[in-house]
């Protein structure tokens, strides 16, 4: 059974930094894609970053861009997301998600920033 | 690219209903996946549509559900409404090999 279990978020200040994780099974984790969607309160679903099966390739979503970054260990099965200069705008649950076919999806993490 | 989706639709129990996502000019050949969304739950992928109608479902998709295509519309068709299908369904599609682009969603009130 696939399963994606995002973990790190919680409650942070305006400028700071927090490490999110996504333990993944189930599946051969090193054969695919993965990415991190964000849903802020009461909002859609927004696309934030994706890395190859390889790590060789990575995307962001302007948003985000220069702030945060994308990285995967194999060998652990798990996907990072590191966010830095955090705003309030980036409250939000964040999702881990298999494939670009966003084929699998975790229960998602709570990132609140305030101050 | 810009995906549009209704807000909001309903329908009664036991019925069909059909949900429209529109892809932006210029994107009209383009696949989509539906996402759904159940209240306080992760999304769930419901399946792809490309271009010329034909849809791949993902695990454990019922029947029920399909999906269809016309130009630069994509559908889902949800038949035999159960109340556990009230919930929120995305669209998206691909900007580029990795980056995603999201519908603003649609909110299945069923009745």
């Amino acid at each position: 059974e696939v399963q994606l279990v995002e973990s790190g978020g919680g409650l942070v200040q305006p400028g700071r930094s927090l490490r999110l994780s996504c333990a993944a099974s189930g599946f051969n984790f090193g054969a695919y894609a993965m990415h991190w969607v964000r849903q802020a309160p009461g909002k859609g679903l927004e696309w934030v970053s994706g890395i190859s099966w390889n790590g060789d390739n990575t995307e962001y979503a302007d948003s985000v861009k220069g702030r945060f970054t994308i990285s995967r260990d194999d060998a652990k099965n798990s996907l990072y997301l590191e966010m830095s200069s955090l705003t309030t705008e980036d409250t939000a649950l964040y999702y881990c998600s298999r494939d670009n076919s966003f084929d699998y999806w975790g229960q998602g993490t709570l990132v609140t920033v305030s101050s | 690219l810009v995906v549009t989706q209704s807000p909001s639709a309903s329908a009664s129990l036991g019925a069909s209903v059909k949900l429209t996502c529109t892809l932006s000019s210029g994107h009209s050949d383009y696949a989509i996946a539906w996402h759904q969304q159940q209240p306080d739950k992760g999304p769930r992928y419901l399946m792809r549509v490309n271009s010329d109608g034909i849809h791949i479902k993902g695990d454990g998709i019922p029947d029920r559900f399909s999906g269809s295509s016309s130009g630069a519309e994509r559908y889902l068709t949800i038949s035999s409404l159960q109340s556990d299908d009230e919930a929120d369904y995305y669209c998206q599609t691909w900007d580029t090999t990795f980056q995603a682009v999201f519908g603003g969603g649609t909110r299945l009130t069923v009745l």
